[in-house]
């Protein structure tokens, strides 16, 4: 039972490039999310899709910044013209719909140079 | 706003030592609080996780004690083994709307021999 997968594992981009990032939750599990981890600091939600539905996009910046998880395929997180301040580590966190535990991929370290 | 406070932000323990990692929460809405253990370049991992209706839970060498009045959560972690040297961040999520995780900032443990 493979775990929750995430690639690539390192993109670099440069300052106005788009980054997209994938996350493929473990099996049988509808509920994804994503975080983000600044260098020294712990994670901060962004946003929690279900299949084809965005549910909470309460943490997520205003721009540039969006994410899906269609009814095929992984979920995606998309920022476009990246920052230097985009750089951090990305996870995708996946659960059940009957559980709180939620299970972290290794994540997408992004350097924007 | 910081929900999740965590200290130290770094410990140093010596081998066979007990190592006590402190958490306090200012949403009384929170009802599940895990621990997650994250080693560079790795994705958390869930070590152990409470609910407020118990003061305390252990797992092998691991043992989360919680303190509802005082809306703090702590970790031990007995005979503490180089092999446990990590990040370990506390985290907190209510029982309803999306589930998301607040997590604290994290703290290093180096377990020194």
């Amino acid at each position: 039972n493979a775990g929750v997968m995430q690639n690539p594992r390192h993109l670099v981009r440069r300052r106005g490039q788009e980054a997209r990032l994938r996350c493929s939750p473990m099996k049988g599990h509808s509920h994804v999310y994503w975080y983000r981890q600044l260098p020294e600091e712990g994670l901060k939600f962004m946003v929690y899709l279900q299949k084809e539905n965005i549910i909470d996009e309460s943490g997520m910046p205003k721009e540039r910044f969006s994410a899906e998880f269609p009814k095929e395929g992984p979920s995606i997180l998309r920022i476009q013209q990246v920052v230097r301040g985009d750089s951090a580590a990305y996870f995708c966190a996946s659960r059940t719909g009957g559980d709180n535990e939620q299970f972290f991929g290794p994540g997408t370290r992004l350097t924007v140079l | 706003q910081q929900q999740v406070k965590q200290s130290p932000q770094s410990l140093i323990v010596q081998k066979g030592g007990i190592s006590i990692i402190n958490c306090a929460y200012e949403n009384t809405a929170f009802d599940y609080f895990p621990w997650y253990q994250q080693f560079p370049g790795k994705g958390p991992a869930l070590l152990i996780a409470i609910r407020p209706d118990v003061s305390e839970k252990k797992e092998g060498r691991f043992t989360i004690s919680f303190n509802k009045s005082a809306k703090q959560f702590s970790l031990h972690i007995m005979d503490s083994q180089p092999g446990d040297s990590a990040t370990y961040f506390c985290a907190a999520t209510a029982g309803a709307g999306s589930y998301q995780l607040t997590f604290g900032k994290g703290t290093k443990l180096s377990v020194i021999p």
